[in-house]
């Protein structure tokens, strides 16, 4: 079946710094690939998405690349914020079972 | 703009009490389905819909049972409940893809559940 993988937290970080947080993946045919953050006491909400092998997502700065041949989706941002605290998850698309990482803790420090 | 409405947004029951959480979206979604988030574990999947009329199973469907009898609303029933089933709930919704999948997911704010 299709799994996720993600690098666990928690991270902590100084605002300004780079962030990289590492997603492979498992999955039969050619399924989609998203991020999602999830803020204190918030539901998710979609970060980026990426469709098919080389595609890059971005928003709010975040970017990730769609890597077919390493099965990877890493999450990267060259300066982060104290705002971008959070919970991100990794996810793909297996049909109409959406499947996510255990989720990555965020944590920006001034 | 509404989207995706959960409630309640707190419950707590005792075991063996029964209660439905509720969702309705206003997308007109054709997709909608229940994730369980606990500690380490990450979302995990209940029970989803394609459409009015059809439910299927998801990762974890022990202890809980839904229906579509609309577009807009996709109700999760514990019959029975458990403290096992202490957890956050989210209901959300989608569009179906042509490639036999879904879009993004449209998320609710979430219910807690307390099960003492």
């Amino acid at each position: 079946g299709n799994s996720v993988t993600q690098m666990e937290g928690p991270v902590t970080l100084s605002e300004e710094a780079f962030l990289t947080i590492n997603c492979t993946y498992t999955a039969t045919g050619y399924p989609s690939l998203f991020w999602y953050v999830q803020y204190p006491g918030e539901g998710l909400q979609l970060l980026l998405k990426a469709t098919k092998a080389d595609d890059k997502g971005s928003n709010k700065g975040f970017e990730a690349t769609y890597r077919k041949e390493t099965t990877s989706f890493h999450l990267e941002k060259g300066s982060v914020q104290v705002s971008d605290s959070a919970v991100y998850f990794c996810a793909l698309t297996g049909s109409y079972q959406l499947t996510f990482g255990k989720g990555t803790k965020l944590s920006v420090i001034p | 703009n509404a989207g995706v409405t959960q409630t309640p947004k707190f419950q707590v029951l005792k075991t063996g009490q029964s209660m439905t959480l509720q969702c309705a979206q206003d997308m007109n979604h054709e997709y909608m389905s229940w994730y369980r988030q606990d500690p380490g574990m990450g979302l995990r999947l209940i029970h989803y819909s394609v459409g009015a009329g059809i439910t299927d199973q998801g990762e974890v469907p022990n202890g809980y049972n839904v229906s579509r009898s609309t577009t807009e609303d996709f109700p999760l029933r514990l019959l029975s409940a458990a403290p096992s089933q202490t957890s956050v709930y989210f209901c959300a919704s989608s569009w179906k893809s042509g490639r036999g999948g879904t879009g993004e997911l449209f998320f609710g704010e979430g219910s807690r559940l307390t099960v003492l």
